[in-house]
């Protein structure tokens, strides 16, 4: 069963670093894409990162510099390294697997961890 | 980066109905559109990718269609458990893009 969890978020000030882990089990996540999508509290869904089987990565403009996707392919964890925090990083953090026939598109999604950007 | 629009914000309807939801995007992206459900404190679950393929154990009453920039999502009869926010995403050009949602709900 494919399942996805995620760690790692809390309360913490502006300026300061989190990581975030999304723990994968019943696929590897070297074989597939991951993305991390955020939703603010109330609000819509924002594409954050994605990184590719290859090793390719790719940020929203807005987290560009301060944020960095990784994996672990013997832990099959992906990451979400958040550097220079600002309150309007807060929001749940979702990870998520790439769908096989749809290049984007994304099929499993763990419960998300929130993360609070607040002094 | 290409801008996601949905059309209605919100509606209200009976059980049994028909509900169309329409998304545009600012460009052409061919048929690179998915569709998702999501409930209150759940992430959200992908009915359709490729704006038109339904996602595997996903109920047939759900559908989509449509290509470069209008699309459609369609319940063909709505039952209680479909009371959510659907969201377009786009994924022809990153960054991949989502519409604003539209919340549907009984009357």
């Amino acid at each position: 069963e494919v399942q996805l969890v995620e760690t790692g978020g809390g309360l913490i000030q502006p300026g300061g670093s989190l990581r975030l882990s999304c723990a994968a089990s019943g696929f590897s996540v070297s074989n597939n894409y991951m993305t991390w999508v955020r939703q603010t509290p109330g609000k819509g869904l924002e594409w954050v990162s994605i990184i590719y089987s290859g090793g390719s990565r790719y940020y929203t403009d807005s987290v560009k510099g301060r944020f960095i996707i990784s994996r672990d392919n013997s832990k099959n964890t992906l990451y979400l390294q958040m550097n220079s925090l600002r309150p309007e990083d807060t929001a749940v953090y979702y990870c998520a697997r790439g769908h096989s026939r749809g290049q984007g598109s994304f099929d499993y999604w763990g419960q998300g961890t929130l993360v609070t950007v607040s002094s | 980066d290409i801008q996601m629009t949905q059309s209605p914000s919100s509606l209200s309807t009976s059980v049994g109905d028909r509900v169309t939801i329409t998304c545009q995007a600012s460009q052409g992206i061919s048929n690179y559109l998915n569709w998702y459900q999501q409930k209150p404190g759940k992430p959200p679950k992908l009915l359709i990718y490729g704006a038109s393929n339904l996602e595997t154990g996903v109920p047939s009453r759900f559908s989509g269609s449509g290509s470069g920039t209008d699309f459609t999502f369609n319940i063909s009869s709505l039952q209680p458990e479909d009371i959510a926010t659907y969201y377009c995403q786009q994924y022809d050009i990153l960054p991949l893009t989502f519409g604003p949602g539209t919340k549907v709900d009984i009357k």
